[in-house]
């Protein structure tokens, strides 16, 4: 089955400063990625949505100059948190569209869970 | 726009006994139905889905779910837990092709013995 991965899976930071998180879809290609945030015992909200070679779709309330996205190629996003702070600390999980065969399925990474200090 | 509601935020039962975590959904189209579980530190694992065809759905694990388009319903069952079975539960809704899961607020399973 389709697998998706992302990297790191936990990180540790400074207040201040930035983390890259990459979402990678392995064995298919992904024209459109999503990335949700979770907190603690809380549900997943949808951040933002990714297309390859475009800028990204972010949702109401979701500061674009804060979470940067990148889908640069057919397997790959990434999220950075810049400026980071406490406040940012969550779970980050991403999911990726995938249409082979024609279908429309939606995977999701393992998620990476961010401590900001 | 769609949305979910879980009725329940926690349901405790015994082991092997049956449960029933409630879904509701409100959209103006067509929808499709998932529900995924999550168990702690962990990502998203599809338990079954409704995209069309029979309104009843098995999935992995034992559990099924019903769509009830009357309802607007997509309750999840199981006629008999394990303490496995232990975790959080989220329904989601996606209305048109392409567009992202919304999620509903999740439900925790608890099972004792």
């Amino acid at each position: 089955g389709a697998v998706v991965s992302q990297h790191p899976s936990w990180v540790i930071c400074k207040s201040g400063t930035s983390v890259k998180i990459e979402c990678r879809s392995l064995d298919f290609q992904a024209t459109t990625m999503f990335w949700y945030r979770q907190f603690p015992k809380q549900s997943l909200m949808l951040m933002a949505t990714s297309n390859e070679g475009s800028k990204a779709t972010y949702e109401q309330g979701v500061e674009k100059d804060k979470f940067l996205i990148n889908h640069a190629s057919l397997t790959l996003s990434t999220l950075t948190v810049t400026s980071a702070h406490p406040e940012d600390s969550s779970f980050y999980i991403c999911s990726a569209r995938d249409l082979q065969g024609g279908g429309d399925e939606q995977y999701f990474g393992p998620g990476t869970r961010l401590t900001v200090t | 726009a769609q949305s979910v509601t879980q009725l329940d935020s926690q349901v405790p039962v015994f082991e092997e006994a049956p449960v029933e975590l409630r879904c509701n959904y409100s959209s103006s189209v067509s929808v499709y139905l998932f529900w995924y579980v999550q168990y702690p530190n962990q990502g998203l694992q599809l338990l079954l889905k409704y995209l069309s065809g029979s309104t009843l759905v098995k999935g992995i694990n034992g559990f099924e779910a019903e769509f009830n388009k009357s309802q607007t319903s997509f309750h999840l069952r199981k006629p008999s837990v394990h303490i496995s079975d232990t975790a959080e539960y989220f329904c989601a809704v996606k209305g048109q092709a392409g567009t992202a899961l919304i999620f509903g607020k999740g439900t925790t399973l608890s099972v004792s013995s």
